[in-house]
Order: structure tokens, then sequence, then C-alpha cells
């Protein structure tokens, strides 16, 4: 059972370059989740989806946009991307109101 | 406006004694209280769990304790084992109609032969 798969893994990406960070998940959960992770600090939630169609600002959406066309995909995508945006991102899905699961991550860096 | 703290960058604790992480929040609308633990390249996993209407929940060698009135939530590990090492985040549910997981920092927890 795959549970959430992110895709890639590592990324390198010039300063403006664009890039689409793909996540799926087969567990049929109605939430995803975004994540960003930097040194020394704790997951911030970039956005997040309570089903198909459905999509909401979290805490740091700025360079980022997402799309939620069907249950089990929830892509991120960053627009002229920045130093700034150097990080290890993580997909999570769950049913709402507990839990949710994660993907091993992937690891962008923005030179 | 941090949410969440954990205090406590990194613990050390001989194997086969006690760890104890903790973590204290702000946000009185949370009601559903996790903790995982993540080692180095993974995704985080999820560990153990407990509702706001419980103060008390244990899964093996793990037990998470609520406290509601101090705005406390701790997990004990005991026995501690080296393959315990790893990064531990609290985090919470804020419930309502939209569920989004808030994360601590994290304590990264050695546990030493």
């Amino acid at each position: 059972n795959a549970g959430v798969t992110q895709t890639p893994k590592f990324r390198i990406l010039k300063i403006g370059q664009s890039m689409t960070l793909q996540c799926t998940q087969d567990m049929n959960h109605n939430y995803m989740y975004w994540y960003r992770q930097d040194p020394g600090m704790g997951l911030k939630l970039i956005y997040y989806s309570v089903g198909a169609g459905i999509t909401d600002k979290g805490e740091v959406p700025n360079g980022y946009n997402v799309s939620r066309s069907t249950t089990e995909d929830f892509p991120l995508r960053l627009e002229l991307a920045a130093p700034s945006q150097t990080s290890v991102y993580f997909c999570a899905s769950g049913p709402g109101f507990t839990e949710a699961f994660f993907g091993q991550g992937t690891r962008l860096t923005v030179v | 406006d941090q949410q969440v703290k954990q205090n406590s960058p990194s613990l050390s604790v001989q194997e086969g004694r006690i760890s104890i992480l903790n973590c204290d929040y702000t946000n009185s609308m949370f009601d559903y209280f996790l903790w995982y633990k993540k080692y180095p390249a993974e995704g985080p996993t999820f560990l153990i769990s407990i509702s706001s209407i419980k103060d008390k929940n244990e899964d093996g060698r793990f037990t998470v304790f609520l406290n509601k009135s101090a705005k406390h939530l701790s997990l004990h590990i005991v026995p501690s084992q080296p393959g315990d090492s790893a990064v531990y985040f609290c985090a919470f549910n804020s419930g309502g109609s939209n569920y989004k997981l808030t994360f601590g920092k994290g304590t990264l927890l050695t546990v030493n032969p």
C-alpha cells in the first residue's frame, strides 16, 4: 500500500523558474495538506484542501498555488522560485478530524 | 504568534530510562492532540494521539498526557530504546469545520545505549 507519494524527491531550481510538486494518495482521504519545513523549525502549513474542488490558504501561502481536481491528487505549484522557498516540502492526507499521513518529502533548493 | 511551543530543542536519555517530551499551547480551540516522530530524510509518522475529553492515552511504551487547564501536552516513552532516537513533533488539530494540524518546532531525542 503506497499511502502518500510525492515526486520528485530532490530538485534544484534556478531563481525565477517554476515547477510543480506532485502528491497523490490512495487512501481516499478527503483532506490533503502541503507543509514546508525549514531547518530547526516545525512544519508550516502552505495550503490545504477539504475535498476535490476546494482549497484554502494555510499559514505561508505566498508564492505557491494548488489545485484539487480529484480526491487522489494535490499538486503544489511554485511560480517564480525564490531562495526563500528552499525547504523540504511534505504532502499529507487524512480524514480530517484525526491524524494525517505524510509522504517522504521533496527537498527543494533554489539557487 | 506561536500557538505551539516545544521549549526543549533536544533531550538525551539513557537506554531503559524514561523520556519525557513536553509541549505547551495557547489556542483553546485545539481539541485533538497528536505526537509525530520523524527520522532524517523521511516524512513524519504518526505516533499517538489524545482527544480533549481525555487526560491520558497509552499505546505500549508510549503514553500521552493532556492537562487542559495548563494547556500542556506531554509524551512519556518508557523504557526508551536507541531506535526511539528521532525528532518528535507535537501537533494540534483545531477542529470545527476545517481541520488543520498545527505543529511545534520539534524536540530531538537521543537515546544512548
